[in-house]
């Protein structure tokens, strides 16, 4: 079945370092993917997405390109801020065989930035 | 972002109360969800609507009760919970499409009740 992987955290990093969450993703049809972003005490918010291979999706800094070929759709950005820190989803959603759009979640990875 | 509220945000109950949480979606949306979220654990589906009709109820125990009133509204009714149900709940809201899913079509999530069960 559908499923989604993301790396295991936390992810612990300095200011302006670069940041790469990887998540990995196996779906049987031509599933969407996203990323959601979630602060302390809050919902999770929709950070980007990307809705077929090759699409990169894009939001304030951050990036992540649907790669079929490797099944993968790793978050990425250039110069981390202490106001990123929070917990990070990686998803799928599949609409084609069920009659609502079923998502996957991966299981959420931390990412704490030092001043 | 207001596009999807829950009330109340903090419930504390006893397992011997009844209570409701309340979803309210102002995007025009015709899909709610309602996710269940704990510590250490993946995001857990409980239920779907899909213009009005309940589309989905992932063997979710019969002490959570679902209704969907409108395409804007959406409550869930908790009696006799026990404390493995404390956790946050969450709402859901997307386009919906009748009779089918899109993949394209995206979820945007409300601020959570935080439910302790005593």
């Amino acid at each position: 079945g559908d499923s989604v992987t993301q790396m295991e955290g936390p992810v612990t990093l300095s200011e302006e370092a670069f940041l790469t969450i990887n998540c990995t993703y196996t779906a049987t049809g031509y599933p969407s993917l996203f990323w959601y972003v979630q602060y302390p005490g809050e919902g999770l918010q929709l950070l980007l997405k990307a809705t077929k291979a090759d699409d990169k999706g894009s939001n304030k800094g951050f990036e992540a390109t649907y790669r079929k070929e490797t099944t993968s759709f790793h978050l990425e950005k250039g110069s981390v801020q202490v106001s990123d820190s929070a917990v990070y989803f990686c998803a799928l959603s599949d609409g084609l065989r069920y009659n609502f759009n079923k998502f996957y979640f991966g299981s959420g990875t931390k990412l704490n930035v030092k001043p | 972002e207001t596009g999807v509220t829950q009330t109340p945000r903090h419930l504390v109950m006893g397992m011997t109360n009844k209570k409701s949480l309340k979803c309210e979606q102002h995007l025009g949306h015709n899909a709610m969800y309602w996710y269940k979220q704990s510590a250490k654990k993946p995001l857990e589906l409980m239920f779907v609507y899909n213009f009005k009709e309940q589309t989905e109820n992932n063997s979710v125990p019969s002490r959570f009760s679902p209704e969907c009133p409108n395409s804007s509204h959406l409550f869930l009714h908790l009696h006799t919970l026990q404390p493995e149900d404390s956790a946050l709940y969450l709402c859901a809201s997307s386009h919906g499409i009748l009779g089918s899913g899109r993949s394209e079509d995206t979820q945007y999530f409300g601020p959570g009740t935080r439910l302790t069960v005593l």
